[in-house]
């Protein structure tokens, strides 16, 4: 069965550094998503990604973060500067289509920011 | 913008009993809903999802949810709990306008079930 992939499973980092976080979607869907979800609370929406822009954010997107899709099958985050508010579950998801509103969730990265 | 509140953070039950997990939505138009999944130490899982048609729907691991439109809700049900259903339970909303649609989630329901 085809599954969304995210890399790593936990990263620690220190506050101020760079952090990329990995996804590869299921290869036939076209809009892609990161979540988060901080210890403790609800999953927040981050960003979607259709046609290779950024179709919406959330205000937590803010000019920290930015996505990429650097090739075919990579989609990823990355936390430019990273603050002790950032350690959260990320949440890579894709879906087929836009109007079933079905998503597919990889694993989660865990990131832990001292 | 769509809301989505769930009644019960965490929910203890024992096995064979009976689970009813609320949700309530807000939202102007029409939606999509979602109960997803969360096992421990799992990613999220699709339990059953609702666009149109008979309001009584089925999932997997005999969870069933029914929409109830006046009451903007989505409850979901199993009559008898097993110890593996003990996971995180997230009910979740789009509005169906066409186009690129988000998905909004709850803040969730632990459900521990006991032996």
């Amino acid at each position: 069965e085809p599954e969304v992939t995210q890399t790593p499973s936990h990263q620690v980092t220190q506050m101020g550094q760079e952090v990329i976080l990995r996804c590869v979607p299921i290869s036939n869907h076209l809009y892609f998503y990161w979540y988060r979800q901080i210890l403790g609370q609800k999953v927040e929406f981050l960003v979607s990604f259709y046609n290779n822009e950024i179709s919406e954010k959330s205000e937590i997107f803010d000019d920290q973060f930015s996505v990429e899709r650097p090739d075919g099958s990579n989609f990823t985050l990355k936390i430019r500067s990273t603050k002790l508010e950032d350690s959260a579950m990320y949440f890579c998801a894709s879906s087929e289509d836009s109007l079933s509103g079905e998503l597919f969730f990889g694993e989660g990265s865990r990131l832990t920011v001292l | 913008a769509q809301s989505v509140s769930q009644h019960n953070h965490h929910v203890i039950l024992s096995e064979a009993a009976s689970l009813e997990l609320g949700c309530n939505y807000s939202y102007g138009g029409t939606v999509n809903l979602f109960w997803y999944v969360q096992y421990p130490g799992q990613h999220l899982q699709l339990l059953l999802k609702y666009f149109s048609g008979d309001p009584l729907v089925k999932g997997i691991k005999g969870f069933e949810a029914e929409f109830i439109k006046s009451k903007f809700s989505f409850n979901l049900r199993k009559p008898s709990v097993q110890w593996s259903d003990t996971a995180e339970y997230f009910c979740a909303v789009t509005p169906r306008s066409g186009g690129y649609q988000k998905v909004t989630f709850g803040t969730g329901t632990k459900l521990q079930v006991i032996p």
